[in-house]
């Protein structure tokens, strides 16, 4: 079961920083937080993950606060092909990944 | 490196009639997952595989589907008899291995009873 929980949608302008926030405040200590993203039509597609420290690479950052409880993906220039859905997920029980209803962002030119 | 391919990437059924989707994952994959996702939900988690043995069909209706992965690498997913509920996109998955290892996912098959 998804022991996530995200807005269910947001926009953005298109050239601006999109913050999609998380919540997951009964996350185990051990419990990595994963951030995947579905384009209409296609498979979920990976963004990135992290576990206590903020972490960053080519598409996004992702930002956990100190207590876990919550965590904000960043895509730092949003362009039109970021509009998806955006999934954050626990990875419950070191293996079993559950999806919830993510957040449908909306960039906007 | 190829991606996990899944065929059909349509399919439509009548009801009670039965149905089977396939999935290759990539290659050196150990773990394999079925998700079945309704429109406007997220994906929700079916079977997963680790070779050729299951982890957790916790969610599989039992009754009706079923899936198999002779051999560790391509797997099958059966629906029979199919019901008006079932339509949804079977999205299939793998990784490396089980626990903390990014997922790789096919397009999908998108499936209509009528």
């Amino acid at each position: 079961d998804a022991k996530t929980t995200q807005p269910p949608s947001m926009d953005c302008a298109e050239g601006r920083a999109a913050n999609l926030p998380c919540n997951h405040s009964t996350i185990s200590g051990n419990e990595y937080v994963y951030w995947y993203r579905q384009i209409h039509s296609q498979g979920p597609q990976y963004i990135i993950h992290g576990l206590k420290n903020n972490e960053t690479n080519e598409m996004a950052s992702l930002i956990i606060t100190e207590d876990r409880k919550s965590s904000t993906l960043i895509l730092p220039h949003a362009t039109l092909r970021d509009t998806a859905v955006y999934y954050c997920i626990a990875l419950y029980n070191f293996n079993k990944f559950y999806f919830g209803s993510g957040t449908k962002l909306n960039v906007k030119p | 490196e190829a991606g996990v391919a899944q065929s059909p990437r349509y399919k439509i059924i009548e009801k009670r009639q039965s149905v089977a989707f396939w999935c290759n994952p990539i290659s050196g994959h150990a773990t394999l997952y079925w998700y079945q996702q309704i429109l406007g939900q997220g994906p929700k988690l079916l079977i997963q595989f680790q070779n050729n043995g299951v982890v957790d069909d916790s969610q599989l209706p039992k009754d009706r589907f079923s899936a198999e992965r002779l051999k560790g690498v391509d797997s099958t997913l059966k629906i029979q008899p199919a019901k008006l509920e079932d339509s949804a996109v079977y999205l299939c998955a793998s990784s490396f291995r089980t626990g903390n290892e990014k997922l790789f996912f096919g397009s999908g098959t998108q499936l209509s009873v009528l």
